[in-house]
């Protein structure tokens, strides 16, 4: 079974709705983090998180919420989507040692029309 | 937020050929430099963290160098095969452990 997993892997849906997108990890990680790839772009954090109590913002955090339920599951949420919200979006966990080697979800490719 | 540029942005070589990519970032305000192996339709993987100026990686025919100094690292692949073709993605880990990737550098073999 894979250590990161994602749910969904992809959607489609519609510009005002709310979507909730749902990261869980098996790995015992502390840390998690949420990115968006876009075309010619690199990832780009969204938001991240120490444990379950330390959620911060990352570099592209406007239109985005995120819960961190437990250790092992963090999600992230589109308020209102809207189409430039448009990408994929991958969920990763590190531990506090070994210089922070992200292990990365599937992926969510999301659509918003 | 560091400004991270890899080179080239794609690269089309001959199976058997040697290739390498540069990874440029400010020489300061970072304290490890993470090499990532994004295959289509997979995730991104680790393939090396450096920490140290001169410090040299090696996996197989993939080995890295760093130069904290000078703010570059470069990957190297000696004999590319066609299962190298994936893109190359550098994240200097800045202060406050955050990864900022580059854009990347896709590699695709032809055998």
């Amino acid at each position: 079974d894979a250590d990161v997993t994602q749910t969904p892997r992809n959607r489609i849906t519609k510009t005002g709705k709310r979507i909730m997108l749902e990261c869980s990890q098996t790995k015992g990680h502390d840390r998690m983090y949420w990115y968006r790839q876009d075309p010619g772009l690199g990832l780009r954090l969204i938001y991240y998180s120490f444990d379950v109590k330390d959620i911060n913002k990352g570099e592209i955090s406007d239109g985005y919420s995120v819960s961190r339920q437990a250790q092992a599951k963090f999600s992230l949420s589109l308020e209102s989507a809207i189409p430039n919200q448009t990408a994929l979006y991958f969920c990763a966990t590190s531990d506090r040692t070994g210089r922070d080697t992200q292990y990365f979800g599937p992926g969510t490719r999301l659509t918003v029309l | 937020i560091l400004n991270v540029e890899q080179s080239p942005q794609s690269l089309h070589v001959q199976e058997g050929d040697s290739t390498n990519f540069t990874c440029s970032f400010p020489s300061s305000n970072f304290y490890a430099l993470h090499w990532y192996r994004w295959e289509t339709a997979k995730s991104p993987e680790a393939l090396f963290v450096m920490t140290l100026n001169g410090d040299e990686k090696k996996k197989g025919r993939i080995s890295a160098t760093l130069n904290t100094k000078e703010g570059y690292s470069y990957l190297y692949i000696k004999g590319s095969q066609p299962e190298d073709s994936a893109t190359y993605l550098c994240a200097p880990l800045e202060y406050g452990n955050k990864l900022v990737f580059g854009a990347g550098t896709i590699l695709r073999v032809k055998s």
